[in-house]
């Protein structure tokens, strides 16, 4: 089974900030990470799938980067409308796929 | 437009049975994968159980491996998971997910249904 820890679990920051969240796999995972945004009662929203190929609509300050067993997502300027709990995913198991704890982003 | 609808959750007491589905439209169900995900309240996402776009395999996480059984019908475009023997950890909303590759055993969720919650409780 691959583990994922994410950190951090929280977060805090301004808009217009900089946020950065790190998955950590257990294994080698060859860019087959995805990024989801949350938010209360509804389903995860894919935002960056291959570790760090945008999804369609979502807007550009969203970037993932990283490769083997280290991977990021950041916010290039956090906005309002990015509240919400991330979550990373690796799929790079043939049997299960698992997730990170996930991080809540609180806007201050 | 892809669309995936869950139905089915509900309350039932510990050993009770109950038994999801997913309804999926706008895509050729029969070339992917499914998977069901979960959330209990307040908690994280958890993996719970895959099936090939032929049926032929299925996968679980090892808290519900011998009580849940996946399975699909091609001919109706539906994803089913037969929970059997739940325990109150097994509460929470369950989401039918699927990527957007055909043919593929490992993909990103691409796309979601909305959730049905379970909830285990006497």
């Amino acid at each position: 089974d691959i583990q994922m820890t994410q950190s951090p679990s929280t977060l805090s920051a301004s808009v217009g900030d900089r946020v950065t969240i790190t998955c950590r796999a257990s294994q080698y995972l060859s860019n087959s990470l995805a990024w989801y945004q949350q938010k209360p009662g509804k389903a995860p929203k894919l935002l960056i799938f291959e570790a760090s190929s945008l999804v369609s609509g979502v807007p550009s300050r969203f970037s993932g980067s990283g490769s083997g067993t280290e991977y990021t997502l950041i916010i290039s300027s956090l906005q309002p409308d990015d509240a919400a709990t991330y979550y990373c995913h690796q799929y790079k198991g043939y049997i299960e796929s698992s997730f990170g704890q996930g991080t809540n982003v609180e806007i201050k | 437009e892809v669309q995936l609808l869950e139905s089915g959750g509900g309350l039932v007491q510990p050993g009770g049975s109950l038994r999801l589905s997913c309804a999926a439209s706008g895509f050729t169900f029969s070339s992917y994968s499914m998977t069901w995900v979960r959330q209990a309240p307040g908690r994280g996402l958890e993996w719970v159980s895959r099936i090939t776009w032929t049926g032929t395999g299925t996968y679980y996480i090892d808290s519900v491996r011998g009580r849940f059984t996946i399975s699909r019908d091609n001919s109706k475009n539906t994803l089913y998971v037969q929970m059997n023997s739940l325990r109150v950890e097994d509460t929470a909303v369950y989401y039918c997910a699927t990527g957007r590759n055909a043919n593929w055993d490992s993909d990103a969720f691409h796309f979601w249904g909305q959730g049905t919650m379970v909830t285990v409780s006497s």
